[in-house]
């Protein structure tokens, strides 16, 4: 079992600000790591898939960087909106990308 | 855009009886997936399927479930005898790497189907 955690649990923002947070992963071995944005009863949405030590990936207001050799990849959001509040979620497969672990993910709140 | 569906989206059902969770992935996708977040835990893999056979199972996935894709688009959940236990968010999802490789690949999630077992 690969242990993957995310932090923090939860964070309350006011619109406007950035913010970002935490995955952390087993170093050895590395594959890919999965970002996902999961608004309630939706479907969790696919943001990144990063491969690459130092990638660093963009959507609108959202980035990540990976870290490999460390074992961590950060998410950013800039200038949070309302509309951002969802959890995000990290995955990280295993060597043949037919297993995922995922993170407790972070709750992420935005407050007009 | 394509998309990932479930059904039902809410099944309650007796401990003891059986449930069949249905997805339909996107048409063109080759591998299909299972996962499953009891409330308050992580999401937590089933199963993964590709080429009509089972890739890899988790723990959980004991001879309790089963997995089918009978017609070619839907891809179930088979539950023989629910534990209350099993009390979860079902989640399918589906992916095609095609060219790109699978380390890049992207899965597709439904939205989940809310199994309550009393």
């Amino acid at each position: 079992i690969l242990n993957v955690e995310q932090s923090p649990q939860s964070l309350h923002v006011q619109e406007g600000d950035s913010t970002n947070f935490t995955c952390s992963f087993p170093s050895s071995n590395f594959y890919a790591l999965h970002w996902y944005r999961w608004e309630t009863a939706k479907s969790p949405e696919a943001l990144f898939v990063m491969t690459l030590n130092g990638d660093e990936k963009k959507k609108g207001r959202i980035s990540a960087t990976l870290n490999t050799k460390e074992g961590y990849s950060y998410l950013y959001i800039k200038g949070s909106q309302p509309e951002d509040s969802a959890t995000y979620l990290c995955a990280f497969p295993q060597y043949n990308f037919n297993k995922f672990y995922f993170g407790s993910g972070t709750k992420l709140n935005v407050k007009p | 855009e394509p998309e990932v569906t479930q059904t039902p989206s809410h099944q309650v059902t007796q401990m003891g009886q059986e449930v069949i969770l249905r997805c339909v992935p996107i048409s063109n996708h080759l591998y299909f997936y299972w996962y499953r977040q009891i409330l308050g835990q992580k999401v937590e893999f089933l199963v993964s399927f590709y080429n009509n056979e089972i890739s890899e199972k988790s723990e959980i996935f004991d001879d309790q479930f089963s997995v089918e894709r009978p017609d070619g688009s839907n891809f179930t959940l088979k539950i023989r005898s629910t534990k209350l236990e099993d009390s979860a968010m079902y989640f399918c999802a589906s992916s095609d790497p095609g060219d790109r490789g699978r380390d890049t690949d992207t899965q597709y999630f439904g939205p989940g189907t809310r199994l309550t077992v009393l």
